[in-house]
């Protein structure tokens, strides 16, 4: 069975800075990951979709990277702002046995600070 | 283009009473699915459909039932609602069923949640 783990569980920094999200998953046999943000009390909405034979995708200040091998993904977030506040899940899908099942990380609660 | 709709929003329930979250998209995508949110559990999958007429259960399944009649409708029904069952559930779908390959294809969307509260 697949499990997800983010690390840390929150995050707190100054606006402007740069800042890494982490991802690690135990079974590497893997499809593709995506990136989500979710506002609070508000639905999830997609990032970034890393299919399993790129090593990172881009879009605007976010930038997500994928290492099969090791078991891991970050999220880079460049210029952090006040409106990046929210959680940032990774969601893979399961693997073996489980078809069509994504499995989500706890997430990560981040807050930019003005 | 609404993108996936939920409704209700919000439900208040007696233990025991029944209802359906309706979820509804107009992307005609093959892939919907129903997942619970909890407090330190995350995001868990109820049951998943791959197109009209076909579903499978998910990791928590138990107490909730789905059927897929169209492509653009996924209702999720409690028989017998119980206090466990207080949650945030999200509908979200995707073009392809999440296995294949596909740039775009995979990127699933949610909806806006439905809270529900059983007493």
């Amino acid at each position: 069975k697949q499990e997800v783990t983010q690390i840390p569980a929150a995050l707190s920094v100054p606006e402007g800075e740069n800042l890494v999200l982490n991802c690690s998953f135990t079974d590497s046999a893997i499809y593709n990951l995506q990136w989500f943000r979710q506002d609070p009390g508000k639905g999830l909405t997609s990032l970034l979709l890393i299919q399993s034979s790129q090593r990172e995708q881009t879009s605007g200040r976010l930038n997500a990277s994928l290492d099969k091998s090791s078991g891991r993904s970050t999220l880079y977030i460049a210029a952090s702002q006040p409106g990046d506040s929210a959680t940032y899940l990774c969601a893979l899908p399961n693997s073996g046995g489980s078809n069509y099942k994504l499995t989500f990380g706890k997430g990560t609660l981040l807050t930019v600070n003005p | 283009n609404a993108g996936v709709t939920q409704t209700p929003k919000f439900q208040v329930l007696k233990t025991g009473q029944s209802m359906t979250l309706q979820c509804a998209q107009d992307m005609n995508h093959e892939y919907m699915s129903w997942y619970r949110q909890d407090p330190g559990m995350g995001l868990r999958l109820i049951h998943y459909s791959v197109g009209a007429g076909i579903t499978d259960q998910g990791e928590v399944p138990n107490g909730y039932n789905v059927s897929r009649s169209t492509t653009e409708d996924f209702p999720l029904r409690l028989l017998s609602a119980a206090p466990s069952q207080t949650s945030v559930y999200f509908c979200a779908s995707s073009y392809r069923p999440l296995l294949r390959e596909g740039s775009g294809a995979n990127v699933l969307t949610f909806g806006a949640g439905s809270r529900l509260t059983v007493l």
